[in-house]
């Protein structure tokens, strides 16, 4: 069974850049959309982005300015920079299989990290 | 921006009862409406899509229903296993793609 694992620093300094990379355990990487979303404690999931093989990729409006998605099919992963963090940006990151192209719900998550901004 | 609200925040329930929890969005989103359960300490797991498609594995007592902005998720019976939270999603008007505060569910 595919399986995802988000890793990643756990503290951010404010101003500084968010980096995580989520690791697809077999080569389904080239089949699907791959996305970010990320949980504030006590709040629902917030969707970050997605990304594809091809390179397509979207963003959230609220976030695109400072966030980059990258895709390494070679290696089964993908990855996330977010710059200039502040103590808003701490959450827990999940990485997520995104069904279709079509259908734009996720039918596989990562355990997710917690990234924590302070400094 | 399609906002999604769901209700009640908190829905106490007892082993055998049924619980129905309820999401609106704020403009039509058709069928395009999925249903999370995140129970403590663990990831979102999929539940629903397509309004009311079960996804694999999930149990029959899960049901949902609903078109256009208001939506359902029924869990007949409810198991001591079902606490957690239980987000919606809508998947029909994005970017942003977008999920509701969810509802917790405690037995």
């Amino acid at each position: 069974q595919v399986q995802l694992q988000e890793s990643g620093p756990g503290l951010v300094k404010p101003s500084e850049t968010l980096s995580l990379t989520c690791v697809v355990s077999d080569d389904s990487i080239n089949d699907f959309y791959w996305s970010w979303i990320r949980q504030a404690p006590g709040t629902g999931p917030e969707w970050i982005g997605f990304i594809h093989k091809s390179g397509s990729s979207n963003y959230s409006p609220s976030l695109r300015s400072r966030v980059t998605m990258s895709i390494d099919t070679s290696k089964n992963q993908f990855s996330l920079s977010l710059t200039s963090v502040t103590a808003a940006d701490t959450a827990l990151y999940y990485c997520a299989r995104v069904r279709s192209g079509s259908f734009w719900f996720f039918d596989l998550w990562g355990r997710g990290t917690l990234v924590t901004v302070s400094s | 921006e399609v906002v999604m609200t769901q209700s009640p925040a908190t829905l106490s329930v007892s082993p055998g009862e049924s619980a129905t929890l309820s999401c609106r969005a704020s403009q039509s989103v058709n069928y395009n409406l999925a249903w999370y359960q995140q129970k403590p300490g663990q990831a979102p797991r999929l539940l629903i899509s397509g309004t009311s498609a079960r996804a694999a594995g999930v149990p029959a007592r899960f049901s949902g229903s609903g078109s256009g902005t208001e939506f359902t998720l029924t869990i007949s019976s409810v198991q001591s296993e079902d606490l957690g939270v239980y987000y919606c999603q809508q998947y029909n008007k994005w970017p942003p793609l977008t999920f509701g505060g969810g509802t917790r569910v405690a037995i």
